[in-house]
């Protein structure tokens, strides 16, 4: 039974360019969120999809977007990085209508310089 | 606004002994409070979760207390072992929402 996997582990870009980061769920789930940690800080919430659909996003600009794929897979897009947004991205999968447990991955380091 | 906040950055433990992580929390809309375990290198790990409407709950090994009076949340870690080094968190997630709100975390060592 798979876990949650994100691609890719580590990325680095410059400031400007455009970035998309992946992300596929634990087996039989179909709700993806995507959260931003910052060092030493917990993480932040982006946004969550479902049925292929933005269904809750946290207080993030409209330079972050996402799209979820009929197998229920999901990119992060982000554009005209910042220095401020290299983070660790992760991804969660749940079970829309199942338990509060949400499965993290173990999320892709993203350093903008 | 909303906040979830941890008292101690750092708690350092003998191995064996038990571990108290608290937390406190300002949104008092919220229908669950978990608590998650982060080891460097991976993402959050579920631990346990409580909700809104119980005092406590029990794990393996783990207890969550939660004080709706004070707005306070605690994670019990009975017979501490090195494996359980690791950061924690808590986290709220509001009633009708399914995003969780985190805090910044508390890094339980453990030393044998």
């Amino acid at each position: 039974d798979a876990g949650v996997t994100q691609s890719p582990t580590h990325l680095i870009k410059t400031r400007g360019q455009q970035v998309t980061l992946r992300c596929s769920p634990k087996s039989g789930h179909d709700t993806v969120s995507w959260y931003q940690q910052a060092l030493g800080q917990g993480p932040q919430f982006i946004f969550q999809y479902y049925e292929e659909e933005e269904r809750q996003r946290g207080n993030f600009p409209d330079r972050f977007s996402g799209h979820q794929y009929p197998n229920y897979s999901s990119e992060l897009n982000v554009n005209a990085l910042l220095l401020g947004d290299s983070a660790l991205y992760l991804c969660a999968s749940s079970l829309a209508g199942g338990t509060n447990e949400q499965f993290f991955g173990p999320g892709t380091r993203l350093t903008v310089l | 606004g909303e906040s979830v906040g941890l008292h101690l950055p750092t708690l350092s433990v003998q191995e064996g002994d038990n571990s108290i992580i608290n937390c406190a929390y300002s949104n008092s809309a919220s229908d669950y409070f978990i608590w998650y375990k982060q080891e460097s290198g991976k993402g959050p790990q579920f631990i346990i979760d409580i909700r809104s409407n119980m005092d406590k709950r029990q794990g393996q090994r783990v207890t969550v207390l939660l004080n709706k009076t004070v707005k306070h949340l605690s994670l019990q870690i009975a017979a501490t072992q090195p494996g359980d080094s690791a950061v924690y968190f808590c986290a709220e997630k509001p009633y009708n929402t399914d995003k969780l709100i985190f805090g910044t975390g508390t890094r339980l060592q453990v030393f044998p």
